[in-house]
């Protein structure tokens, strides 16, 4: 099975600030890394997939990168919403499709 | 607007089984591949299955595999999961989950259910 590593687990942050969050892959995996927010009690909610493309309705703020074992989700002049936990979630053909351990953005 | 509804869930010992199902609305439901996945109290996110949007294929996270069956009906928009055997450790939320791409498999999921709540006790 691919593992996925996301850093940090937790950060702090304050509002209008940037952050980047890195998830590494222990294998290539091209582009198939998606990025999710998890708001406490709330459902997870797709940001970006294919590593870089936004999904729709998206704050274009939130951005990711990267390529085969390594990838950022980069959030850019943080909101008071965007405090939250972030996933990343590998999809490459060979399942299963893993999530990373997760990141916790606190408002610093 | 796409809806997805869990049920199902609620309190079993350990050992014996509970089946959740998935109602989708809002969308052609057989044409998308279809995922659970479930959160343990206070934890992380875990992939446990999917289905092909006709049924043709199925896989499993290892933790569940022989334990946990997913089904679908694509004439009445339901997803299943079947879970037998069940362990303390299956203790979580379960969402069910649409691939975001027509046909084939992404595995990037673009509308979640609510979830629904299976917890694992003596």
């Amino acid at each position: 099975d691919i593992q996925v590593t996301q850093s940090p687990s937790s950060l702090s942050a304050s509002v209008g600030d940037g952050v980047t969050i890195t998830c590494r892959t222990s294998q290539n995996i091209n582009n198939y890394l998606n990025w999710y927010q998890q708001k406490p009690g709330k459902v997870p909610r797709l940001l970006i997939y294919a590593a870089s493309s936004l999904q729709s309705g998206v704050p274009s703020r939130f951005s990711g990168s990267g390529s085969g074992t390594d990838f950022t989700l980069t959030i850019s002049n943080l909101q008071p919403e965007d405090f939250a936990t972030y996933y990343c979630q590998q999809s490459y053909s060979t399942l299963p499709f893993t999530f990373g351990q997760g990141t916790k953005l606190e408002i610093k | 607007q796409v809806q997805l509804v869990e049920s199902g869930g609620g309190v079993v010992q350990p050992g014996r089984s509970l089946r959740l199902s998935c109602a989708a609305s809002g969308f052609t439901f057989s044409i998308y591949g279809m995922h659970w996945v479930r959160q343990a109290p206070g934890k992380g996110l875990e992939w446990v299955a999917v289905t092909w949007y006709d049924g043709s294929n199925k896989y499993y996270a290892d933790s569940v595999k022989g334990r946990f069956t997913i089904s679908r009906d694509n004439s009445k928009d339901i997803l299943y999961l079947q879970m037998n055997s069940l362990r303390v450790e299956d203790t979580a939320v379960y969402y069910c989950a649409r691939d975001s791409q027509q046909w084939l498999l992404h595995g990037s999921l673009d509308y979640w259910g609510q979830g629904t709540l299976v917890t694992v006790s003596s």
